[in-house]
């Protein structure tokens, strides 16, 4: 099956910092990635669409100049996490559908900020 | 508004018992519907789809049933083992062209040996 990875796996930080997080598609080609974010016991919510090569398409009530996405190739779909605060803790997860149905999750990142 | 809804939070059982959860949604047209099982601090991985003109699908000890009257699925793990033990997830297609999901908040299935 298609397999997405997520790095890094864990990250912490100080409150103000910026945090980057890569999600690559390794054996197949993905225009479209998205990604959720999860608190615990609680559903994944869609933040963003990530398009390769053009702008992402935010969900309602995400701050697009917080969380910066890039799709600069079609196996790399970065979000960064600017001036992160505690509220932002999180686990982040990105997500490809190489058949454009199941999707294709990476391991998730989980982001504590201090 | 639109809700998606998996009918406890959490279900024990014992092993080579079924287990059978829900999912009941609302204010959604599906064209299909997507089983997701997850284990704690991992991502979701695909399970099985169901398309909203499909009663019934099966993958080895997994079964879903898809109502799209009631505007609800099924989901059953047959003879349940120890290593069953995971959230599921279920979710729904919301209509756009690129294949977005909207999921529900899971249901935590224990299966006791």
């Amino acid at each position: 099956g298609a397999v997405v990875s997520q790095h890094p796996s864990r990250v912490i930080c100080k409150s103000g910092t910026s945090v980057k997080i890569e999600c690559r598609s390794l054996d197949f080609q993905a225009t479209t990635m998205f990604w959720y974010r999860q608190f615990p016991k609680q559903s994944l919510m869609l933040m963003a669409t990530s398009n390769e090569g053009s702008k992402a398409t935010y969900e309602q009530g995400v701050e697009k100049d917080k969380f910066l996405i890039n799709h600069a190739s079609l196996t790399l779909s970065t979000l960064t996490v600017t001036s992160a605060h505690p509220e932002d803790s999180s686990f982040y997860i990105c997500s490809a559908t190489p058949t454009g149905y199941e999707g294709f999750f990476g391991p998730g990142t989980r982001l504590t900020v201090l | 508004s639109q809700k998606i809804e998996q009918n406890s939070e959490a279900l024990n059982i014992q092993e080579g018992k079924t287990a059978t959860l829900t999912c009941n949604y609302t204010n959604y047209s599906p064209a299909y519907l997507q089983w997701y099982r997850q284990d704690p601090g991992r991502g979701p991985v695909f399970l099985l789809l169901i398309r909203e003109n499909e009663k019934e699908k099966r993958k080895e000890r997994l079964k879903v049933t898809f109502d799209t009257t009631l505007k609800q699925s099924l989901f059953h793990i047959t003879a349940s083992q120890p290593a069953d033990s995971a959230t599921y997830l279920c979710a729904l297609d919301i209509g756009s062209n690129d294949y977005k999901l909207s999921f529900g908040a899971g249901t935590t299935v224990t299966v006791r040996a």
